[in-house]
């Protein structure tokens, strides 16, 4: 069965700051993968996605991440923070083509940030 | 384009009463998704549409819960005889090829 680790709960991070959240997961080939952002109040937005091909993925609000299969890990990273980052951020993994049904997320890690 | 709309945002209701949500999904989106979120979790799969068919169910969804899409546009998401277990957000997203997108949730109490 597919599932999805995100270690950190909380991460605190200045503004400016570079950020990296990290999730590993666990599947037998190489699956979809994504990130997504839940702001207070909010829907999950969409912040970027692995289906295949280039393993640094380039999403919105100036986020990338890196798929390594070595490490079976997909890190969310942002080079320099703004305060409206501050959200949840969720890992998800899915098998290749299986819908977004078939999709497990993460427990999330909660981004604050300090001025 | 209004995006994914779900109505109430909040409900808090009685033990043992039933509750309905409604989504309405992008327009021309043809496939819609029941997720639930509990407080410290990531959304869990519900239930799926395609059209009006519904495809797949999770084993979260007891027989006290029942989805329909009758027209293969807006959704109900009804729970029947509600338990204190059922407290949490209820997301609802639809999708097309290019991405999945989802509403604000209904956060639905139960006392």
């Amino acid at each position: 069965a597919q599932s999805v680790t995100q270690p950190d709960i909380h991460i605190t991070v200045s503004e400016g700051a570079s950020l990296e959240l990290r999730c590993n997961y666990s599947y037998g080939a190489t699956p979809y993968l994504f990130w997504y952002v839940q702001s207070p109040g909010q829907g999950l937005q969409l912040l970027l996605k692995y289906f295949s091909g280039d393993t640094l993925v380039q999403g919105i609000k100036g986020f990338e991440a890196e798929f390594k299969r070595s490490q079976s890990s997909f890190n969310l990273r942002k080079p320099s923070v703004h305060w409206s980052d501050a959200a949840e951020y969720f890992c998800a993994v899915g098998p290749p083509g299986g819908g977004y049904q078939k999709v497990t997320f993460g427990t999330g890690t909660k981004l604050q940030v300090i001025p | 384009d209004t995006g994914v709309s779900q109505d109430p945002r909040h409900k808090i209701t009685k033990r043992g009463q039933n509750v309905t949500f409604r989504c309405d999904p992008i327009s021309e989106h043809n496939r819609l998704y029941w997720y639930r979120q509990t407080l410290g979790q990531g959304p869990e799969f519900l239930t799926y549409f395609q059209n009006e068919a519904q495809l797949e169910k999770s084993r979260l969804l007891s027989d006290r819960f029942s989805a329909e899409r009758p027209k293969g546009s807006f959704s109900t998401l009804e729970i029947q005889r509600t338990e204190q277990g059922d407290s949490a957000m209820y997301l609802c997203a639809s999708s097309l090829e290019s991405g999945v997108f989802f509403g604000q949730g209904t956060r639905l109490t139960v006392v």
